[in-house]
């Protein structure tokens, strides 16, 4: 049973639009969620993440927010650019410093110039 | 600077065969992650190693075995390799006492025949 679920297996966005990717989860003892991003060939990277005390967290073009009575969070970028090109992981862990992680299944993001 | 070191990039063998996946982590980084990511599918936590001791262990098969090293490097030995084993292999590292994130490797590709 997928405890993470990222229903879109793919977003295509317009360079310069906001991306949204969304991340579900079932288990409500999950209390840190992360976002690691990937390109073919390389292994993910940490992108952002957010702590279950918190209900919004910002970076820069990424701000991650997190709705714990719906067990959701997402994922936004904003403008999105090309480079952002990628799959996107939501993954989520038990503990504040995001070891054991539990992965979603990913969100391939295309960005068109 | 330096990142997760994984070696093989591409490995190929064929069923009932043995694998040795190696990974070296970032300097300092005291903790071993483990993941498989099968095609099309999420990546599975495998197993941890903190100061080279098992510390956390998830879907592992009995026929995988790993350990970390004195100098922390680690290796995953898979025996009795099948199809199913096809997969891409992750290793990350972290810093857990200082409660860093996860730093991912590019992973080895092992395609089994």
């Amino acid at each position: 049973d997928q405890q993470v679920k990222q229903n879109s297996p793919s977003l295509s966005v317009q360079e310069g639009r906001i991306s949204i990717l969304n991340c579900d989860y079932t288990n409500s003892m999950f209390d840190y969620f992360l976002w690691y991003k990937k390109y073919p060939a390389e292994g993910p990277t940490f992108l952002i993440s957010i702590s279950s005390i918190k209900d919004k967290n910002e970076d820069g073009r990424f701000t991650v927010f997190l709705n714990k009575s719906a067990k959701h969070l997402s994922l936004h970028i904003v403008p999105s650019q090309p480079g952002d090109s990628a799959v996107y992981f939501c993954a989520a862990s038990f503990n504040n410093a995001g070891n054991m992680l539990t992965f979603g299944g990913g969100t391939r993001l295309m960005v068109k110039p | 600077a330096a990142g997760v070191i994984q070696s093989p990039r591409h490995l190929i063998k064929e069923k009932r065969e043995t694998a040795t996946l190696k990974c070296y982590p970032i300097p300092r980084h005291d903790t071993v992650y483990w993941y498989q990511q099968g095609p099309g599918q999420d990546p599975q936590f495998l197993i941890s190693f903190y100061e080279k001791m098992q510390s956390d262990k998830g879907s592992i098969p009995d026929r995988f075995s790993a350990q970390q090293f004195s100098d922390y490097h680690s290796e995953l030995n898979m025996s009795s390799l099948e199809l199913g084993d096809s997969a891409l292999y992750f290793c990350a590292s972290s810093n857990r006492d200082r409660g860093e994130k996860l730093f991912f490797g590019s992973g080895t590709q092992l395609s089994v025949l």
